[in-house]
């Protein structure tokens, strides 16, 4: 079975400095997505960034970057400029590529930003 | 556009009553999903809909609960009978191809 894994519970970064959260995952499969997600008090899920699992070239989005290495089976974000809007729950997740399935998710990590 | 809507907000019910919970997908979506968040946890699937039918129900818990979605377009979750263990935060998202897009959740509070 597939296991996203979020080792950080809690991040803290200043404002206009840079943080990575860190995710690994594990299957056995060759074709997924992969997606960061940020949840701030509203509870709403907001997209930030998505990888196909077939690119190599890492996605990016703005101030948002993700290292993926796939050998590793790691994807980190990376969060340039820090803004106090980023203050959030930020979750990992995997989609199986072979269907249109659902996303498995990790426990998430806790972002704040210091003014 | 719209994005995805959900209805109620909250919804605080006594244990053993009967709930529905009800998602409004982005219009065109043809996939819909559930998923429910407990406190300090990633959301956990529940099912998925490709259209009208139930295309996975893997994640369903017990019988108390069933989803519907006879238009393929908005969908109904029924919690029959239900426990404080039910309490959480339940998530709609909906998708055109590959990517899920997420409503706001509605809070459920068993007392």
């Amino acid at each position: 079975a597939q296991t996203v894994t979020q080792s950080q519970p809690e991040m803290s970064v200043q404002e206009a400095e840079t943080v990575t959260l860190s995710c690994t995952y594990d299957t056995s499969e060759s074709d997924y997505y992969l997606f960061w997600y940020k949840q701030p008090p509203s509870r709403q899920m907001i997209l930030v960034i998505r990888q196909e699992a077939y690119k190599q070239q890492n996605a990016t989005e703005n101030r948002f970057s993700v290292n993926f290495q796939k050998a590793a089976k790691s994807f980190s974000l990376k969060i340039s400029d820090s803004q106090l809007g980023d203050a959030a729950m930020y979750f990992c997740a995997y989609n199986y590529g072979g269907s249109q399935g659902n996303l498995i998710f990790g426990k998430g990590t806790k972002l704040s930003v210091k003014p | 556009g719209a994005g995805v809507s959900q209805t109620p907000s909250n919804k605080v019910t006594e244990k053993g009553k009967y709930v529905e919970l009800r998602c409004d997908p982005i219009s065109g979506h043809t996939a819909l999903y559930w998923y429910r968040q407990s406190l300090g946890q990633g959301p956990e699937f529940l099912i998925y809909f490709q259209g009208t039918g139930a295309a996975d129900d893997s994640g369903l818990p017990n019988d108390r609960f069933f989803a519907v979605r006879p238009e393929g377009s908005v969908s109904t979750l029924k919690i029959q009978r239900t426990e404080r263990g039910d309490s959480a935060v339940y998530l709609c998202a909906s998708s055109p191809v590959r990517t899920q897009y997420f409503g706001p959740g509605t809070r459920l509070t068993v007392l």
